[in-house]
């Protein structure tokens, strides 16, 4: 079957990085993505990898290594509005999106 | 501005009663999608549709029904076989072609049976 592993929940401090870990398993691979999801809110976009390596865009990085099944989200200063859920999320063979249940970041000051 | 909009943003039901929930987009994108959010789930999907006229079963159509007439437009209706159908709803829309995965979400409608 296929897969997406990340962790339930993560607490981390304002100003200080931490990295969120997404591994998986699924029948193909056409890139993997990194969403936002604000509590109650729509989720929004933050990155897309489909070649090994590391993507940086501003606070936020997304590595990726397909060879090991495996991605992490590095944010770095850390700001309260981080607080939100980050889902990881695979397109396999078919196109067809893959998720994660979604890590939940808790910003402490 | 172009987006999605999705309503009612909250909905409740009787048991045995069927609702609609509506997705409208002005992104001119053809490909539609609805996922059902539960707590310590990923999203799952529900049904899509990549043109007008024509969509697919998701991983968990079962209970649920869609149309496509409009490719602004891709409602959803949870009937009453959906066994277990307080969740949060997600609407998405994308642009067309495999590779391009960038999902464009509409706020969500949470349904609660009473």
């Amino acid at each position: 079957g296929q897969n997406i592993d990340q962790p339930t929940e993560m607490t981390a401090t304002e100003g200080a990085i931490v990295q969120i870990n997404c591994t998986y398993q699924t029948s193909g691979f056409n890139g993997l993505f990194w969403y936002q999801q604000h509590a109650g809110e729509a989720p929004t976009f933050l990155s897309y990898n489909v070649l090994d390596g590391l993507e940086e865009k501003g606070r936020f990085s997304s590595f990726l290594s397909r060879s090991k099944g495996y991605s992490y989200l590095l944010l770095k200063e850390l700001q309260m509005k981080d607080s939100a859920s980050y889902l990881c999320a695979v397109m396999d063979s078919n196109y067809q999106l893959i998720w994660g249940a979604g890590t939940k970041l808790i910003i402490k000051p | 501005d172009g987006g999605i909009t999705q309503s009612p943003k909250y909905l409740f039901r009787k048991e045995g009663q069927n609702v609609t929930l509506s997705c409208e987009q002005n992104l001119n994108h053809d490909a539609m999608y609805w996922y059902r959010q539960d707590p310590g789930q990923g999203l799952r999907l529900i049904y899509y549709s990549q043109i007008v006229n024509d969509f697919q079963k998701g991983d968990i159509a079962e209970g649920y029904s869609v149309s496509r007439e409009k490719k602004e437009s891709f409602p959803l209706t949870v009937t009453s076989a959906q066994k277990n159908p307080t969740a949060f709803y997600l609407c998405a829309s994308k642009t067309p072609g495999p590779h391009t995965g960038e999902l464009f979400f509409g706020e969500g409608s949470r349904l609660t049976v009473l």
